[in-house]
């Protein structure tokens, strides 16, 4: 079975510092992969999500990903991080081809120095 | 983007009793909505595949007779933990797809908080 590993459980950075969260999964093909951003009292929101094509994915608010095969990495990205970025972020593979089925890493919790 | 909501987003109940969680799609319809739960601390794990105006889909390991999952509409779909007990107490998301780019985009609600007592 696929999985999605994340190891980093808790990250902090200063305001205005590049940020790079990890993800690895654990599959045999290339699955679909996904970033998703959980705040309180919200639902997670996609950042960004690779199929295929250009290996370096652009998202919202700032946050890129680069595909790596030969590591089986799907990292996100920030150049510059902002106060408001603190929250949990969730790495996800899907194996079935539709987007639908999730399976999630466990999580990266960002906390950003002012 | 597409809005998906929950209610209630917190609830508590005592051991035994049965509680029922609404997932609405707000401005889109829906034919599938999956639901997760979430433990302390923990990743979302993928629970069921709810199917409009047919049978849910349970993942291994689920209980379906536990938590019933009723799709009665292409806008509603409804998780009931029958029988709560305090090991049933989590953080229950549900989640709805639209179509886009070839594939799903995934629409999460905010989350139920389930405390049984």
């Amino acid at each position: 079975a696929q999985s999605v590993t994340q190891p980093d459980i808790h990250i902090t950075v200063s305001e205005g510092a590049s940020l790079e969260l990890r993800c690895n999964y654990s599959y045999g093909a290339t699955p679909y992969l996904f970033w998703y951003v959980q705040s309180p009292g919200q639902g997670l929101q996609l950042l960004l999500k690779y199929f295929s094509g250009d290996t370096l994915v652009q998202g919202i608010k700032g946050f890129e990903a680069e595909f790596k095969r030969s590591q089986s990495s799907f990292n996100l990205r920030k150049p510059s991080v902002h106060w408001s970025d603190a929250a949990e972020y969730f790495c996800a593979v899907d194996v079935t081809g539709g987007g639908n089925k999730l399976t999630f890493g466990t999580g990266t919790q960002l906390k950003v120095e002012l | 983007g597409a809005v998906v909501s929950q209610h209630p987003s917190w609830v508590i109940c005592k051991s035994g009793t049965s509680v029922k969680i609404e997932c609405r799609s707000l401005d889109f319809q829906a034919t599938t909505m999956f639901w997760y739960r979430q433990f302390p601390k923990q990743s979302l794990m993928l629970m069921a595949t709810s199917n409009e105006g047919s049978k849910a889909t349970y993942e291994q390991g689920v209980e379906k007779d536990k938590f019933l999952i009723n799709h009665a509409s292409l806008t509603l779909s409804t998780l009931t933990v029958t029988s709560a007990h305090p090991e049933d107490s989590s953080f229950y998301i549900c989640s709805a797809p639209t179509s886009g780019s070839g594939t799903d985009t995934q629409y999460f609600g905010p989350g139920t908080r389930l405390t049984v007592l």
